[in-house]
């Protein structure tokens, strides 16, 4: 049983550039919630997503936009990059019935130079 | 904006002898969890304790919470070097809200 996949493993990207990252849900969840984790800090919420709509969101910007599609998997895409956007990225699935435990994947370490 | 705290910041044990990491957190919640993560990579669930409970086990792990006080605490026993890692918690407000507000960890070594 394959748990949550991310991809890739690591990016690294330019000030303004765009970028977009990959999750996989563990099987049979439906639920994908999306966290970034800056150094020494711990995970924030940036939105969640379910039956393919966005329904509920964190504090941050625009820039920040997500998608899930019918096999729940889901991308978070990140427009005009800043270098406080470096951070680890983490993917989180969980199953609506049995939504207080969240499985997160390995994470997608992300670099703005 | 982070809800919980965790305390101490870092903390550095022998093998064998129990650790124990405190949180505190500012609104009501309908459950608290705890997670750990390893050189920075992804989260591990350890535990979830509801709001209407006040202690519960799991293996070497146990969790107390005290929603007077607003504060939680996981005490894990007999502690391993592979024990070494970051911990959080994090809380859940319920009802509509469905996101996890995390602290800013505890950094555990343990030394063999």
């Amino acid at each position: 049983d394959a748990g949550v996949t991310q991809s890739p493993t690591h990016l690294i990207k330019t000030r303004g550039q765009q970028v977009t990252l990959r999750c996989s849900p563990k099987s049979g969840h439906d639920t994908v919630s999306w966290y970034q984790q800056a150094l020494g800090q711990g995970p924030q919420f940036i939105f969640q997503y379910y039956e393919e709509e966005e329904r509920q969101r964190g504090n941050f910007p625009d820039r920040f936009s997500g998608h899930q599609f019918p096999n729940y998997s889901s991308e978070l895409n990140v427009n005009a990059l800043l270098l406080g956007d470096s951070a680890l990225y983490l993917c989180a699935s969980s199953f609506e019935l049995e939504a207080y435990e969240q499985y997160f994947g390995p994470g997608t370490r992300l670099t703005v130079t | 904006s982070q809800q919980g705290e965790e305390d101490p910041q870092a903390l550095s044990i022998q093998e064998g002898e129990n650790a124990t990491m405190n949180c505190s957190y500012k609104t009501s919640i309908n459950n608290l969890q705890w997670y750990r993560q390893n050189s920075g990579r992804g989260l591990v669930h350890l535990i979830l304790i509801r709001s209407n409970e006040r202690e519960k086990h799991s293996g070497r792990l146990r969790v107390t919470l005290d929603t007077s006080k607003k504060s939680s605490s996981l005490l894990i026993t007999a502690s391993r070097a592979a024990d070494t890692a970051s911990y959080f918690c994090a809380t859940r407000s319920g009802g509509s809200n469905y996101k996890l507000t995390f602290g800013k960890g505890t950094l555990l070594t343990v030394n063999p």
